[in-house]
């Protein structure tokens, strides 16, 4: 089935950086892409970045690119954003979700990390 | 950037009801749509892939159709659990934009 929980969420001014981490178990991570979606406090899904299995593809909403960095380590089975020059409208849970594939639907997630800038 | 339009925003429903709610894009995406179930203080939930492919698990009340830019998930007989906020996504072309979402609730 599998599992997978994020990490690294916290309070933090803006400016900041932070390093969002997902470990994940019950799979071969390397055959999988992987997601980051956010959810600011009561609003809807925002989908951010896209890593593929292999680490070739990556793709950023054009409200991080510059700023956040996806990456994986096959080695560690764990993903991770590297989120720098954090602003206010970057509140927001984060959530790391598996990739289907071809058809890019997300078949498991994690329960998110909150991440506060203020 | 594709948009995706839910409608409505918002439905108030009751037990035994059927239930639909629809998804625009804003250019075609084939069968490239996804949809997701979210309750509160959880994480979002796969129901339907592909347009009209339910995931595993998930009950066959639940039910996805259209192609192009129109879409529409219907819940055929409304039970308790089923009350949340859904979401469609374009899974086309990235970024793979999600709907505004459709907050299902007790009438």
């Amino acid at each position: 089935e599998g599992q997978l929980v994020e990490s690294g969420g916290a309070l933090i001014q803006p400016g900041g950086s932070l390093k969002l981490s997902c470990a994940t178990s019950g799979f071969t991570f390397s055959d999988y892409g992987f997601n980051w979606v956010r959810q600011a406090p009561g609003k809807g899904l925002e989908w951010i970045s896209y890593i593929r299995s292999s680490g070739d593809t990556i793709y950023y909403a054009d409200s991080v690119k510059g700023r956040f960095t996806i990456s994986r380590d096959n080695a560690k089975s764990s993903l991770h954003l590297q989120v720098n020059s954090l602003r206010a409208e970057d509140t927001a849970v984060y959530y790391c979700a598996r990739d289907s594939g071809p058809r890019h639907y997300y078949d498991l997630w994690g329960q998110g990390t909150l991440v506060t800038v203020s | 950037d594709i948009q995706m339009t839910q409608s409505p925003s918002s439905l108030s429903a009751s037990g035994g009801d059927r239930v639909t709610i629809t998804c625009r894009a804003s250019q075609s995406i084939s069968n490239y749509l996804n949809w997701y179930q979210q309750k509160p203080g959880e994480a979002p939930k796969l129901l339907i892939y592909g347009a009209s492919s339910l995931q595993t698990d998930v009950p066959s009340r639940f039910s996805g159709g259209g192609s192009g830019t129109e879409f529409t998930l219907i819940i055929s007989s409304l039970q308790s659990a089923d009350f949340a906020t859904y979401y469609c996504q374009q899974a086309y072309s990235p970024p793979w934009t999600f709907g505004q979402g459709t907050k299902l609730q007790v009438k």
